[in-house]
């Protein structure tokens, strides 16, 4: 069966890099888009960007742009979100999930920025 | 980019009653080829959101058919016909038509 399963919870300091894997199995990432998507804490969905695992392409929300960079390893089955210059409210839980209509969603990573 | 309403933002149900969220977005998302993408959400208690229905109005696998969707254009509407208690959590409509994907603010369902 398809599962997204994420990395574990992390904290980092105020200007500080965090990087969130996700691994899928039950089918092959090439596939399709994944998508990632936050939520901070109480408040609603956001969405972030999207990769195209098979081209290495990517799409980014405005707002997370020059600070978000979004790989893939295909030869794990592996994609990755990274956020640079973190700050107090980049503390959310993060997802990944697949496709365009976000049919099957990671559990979600926990990061928390303070100091 | 596009902006998303839901109402109610906070919807009380009696088990057994019927349920329904609107969703309104600030530009149509009838695509040319007919689709309207308009995904509905549901986001359980401690739980990463999952899919109910997609392109408006196709449920997603393993969705009980008391969920349906419709509308069209820039109007929308998800219907539970029979509400049950493991339907509680927070609905959110997503337009998908463009980037960046935008997300209603959520309707939060609860049982009287």
């Amino acid at each position: 069966q398809v599962q997204l399963v994420q990395s574990g919870a992390d904290v980092k300091k105020p200007g500080a890099s965090v990087r969130v894997s996700c691994r899928a199995s039950g089918y092959t990432l090439t596939g399709y888009y994944l998508h990632w998507v936050r939520q901070a804490p109480g408040q609603g969905l956001e969405w972030m960007g999207w990769i195209n695992p098979n081209l290495g392409a990517t799409k980014y929300a405005d707002k997370f742009w020059g600070r978000v960079t979004m790989t893939s390893d295909t030869s794990i089955n592996t994609a990755y979100l990274q956020l640079d210059r973190l700050r107090s409210d980049d503390t959310a839980m993060y997802y990944c999930a697949r496709n365009t209509h976000l049919d099957y969603w990671g559990q979600g990573t926990p990061v928390t920025v303070s100091s | 980019d596009i902006v998303m309403t839901q109402s109610p933002l906070s919807l009380p149900v009696t088990p057994g009653e019927p349920a329904s969220i609107s969703c309104r977005s600030s530009e149509s998302l009838l695509q040319s080829n007919g689709f309207n993408y308009l995904d509905w959400y549901l986001q359980k208690p401690g739980q990463p959101p999952q899919l109910l229905i997609y392109l408006g109005s196709s449920r997603a696998s393993g969705v009980p058919d008391r969920f349906s969707g419709s509308g069209s254009g820039t109007y929308f509407t998800l219907t539970i016909s029979r509400v049950e208690a493991e339907d509680v959590g927070v609905y959110y409509c997503m337009e998908a038509l463009q980037t960046p994907y935008i997300f209603g603010q959520g309707t939060k369902l609860e049982i009287k």
